[in-house]
């Protein structure tokens, strides 16, 4: 089950930032937040991922809270291409590899 | 090539036959992992490989399906008896060993059964 809640859709203009939101109220303490998104008839695409500190990268920023119970991705400048499904994923850390469990996600569409 | 590569792009059969799907990972990549997608749905996840030996199995929808991996490269997802119900985009996905790493999805299989 996916362990992670975010709204179902939201707009964001082009040129502005786009903010998407991700409860993970029940997160561990060896857990990683991930972020991939789903461009239309494509595979998902990783965007980035944080442990505890915030994140960037040349695709987005991710903005964890102290508690680490929610997090925010952040898009600076969206772009039509930005439009997709946004899948916020929590997963293990460990010397294994744990499958992604993908929840339903945002659909963030971007207006011109 | 680079990325994760899956074949057929598609793939049209009928009720009954049967029908593999093949996915080359991305070289060195230890884990590879098989999803489905029905339309309009989310990611359904089905089997994950460490090398060639496959840990969890626990989405497989049935025992019409089943996954092999061979040499710690290229798998194999084979459907036995395909009903219409098996109609989706699968999906294979790779990545390295090792904690916080992320996973890098192939275009995937469109398979219609009719």
């Amino acid at each position: 089950d996916a362990k992670t809640t975010q709204p179902t859709s939201m707009d964001c203009a082009e040129g502005r930032a786009a903010n998407l939101p991700c409860n993970h109220s029940t997160i561990s303490g060896n857990e990683y937040v991930y972020w991939y998104r789903q461009i239309h008839s494509q595979g998902p695409q990783y965007i980035i991922h944080g442990l505890k500190n915030n994140e960037t990268n040349e695709m987005a920023s991710l903005i964890i809270t102290e508690d680490r119970k929610s997090s925010t991705l952040i898009l600076p400048h969206a772009t039509l291409r930005d439009t997709a499904v946004y899948y916020c994923i929590v997963r293990v850390a460990n010397s294994g590899n744990t499958p992604l469990v993908f929840g339903k996600g945002t659909r963030l569409s971007v207006i011109a | 090539g680079a990325g994760v590569s899956q074949s057929p792009s598609n793939k049209v059969t009928e009720k009954g036959k049967d029908v593999e799907l093949r996915c080359d990972p991305i070289s060195g990549h230890t884990a590879l992992y098989w999803y489905r997608q029905s339309l309009g749905q989310g990611l359904e996840f089905l089997i994950y490989f460490q090398g060639n030996s496959a840990p969890d199995k626990s989405g497989l929808p049935s025992d019409r399906f089943s996954a092999e991996r061979t040499g710690g490269s290229v798998s194999t997802l084979t459907i036995q008896r395909t009903q219409q119900e098996d109609s989706a985009v699968y999906l294979c996905a790779s990545s390295k060993q090792g904690s916080g790493t992320e996973a890098f999805f192939g275009q995937g299989t469109r398979l219609t059964v009719v």
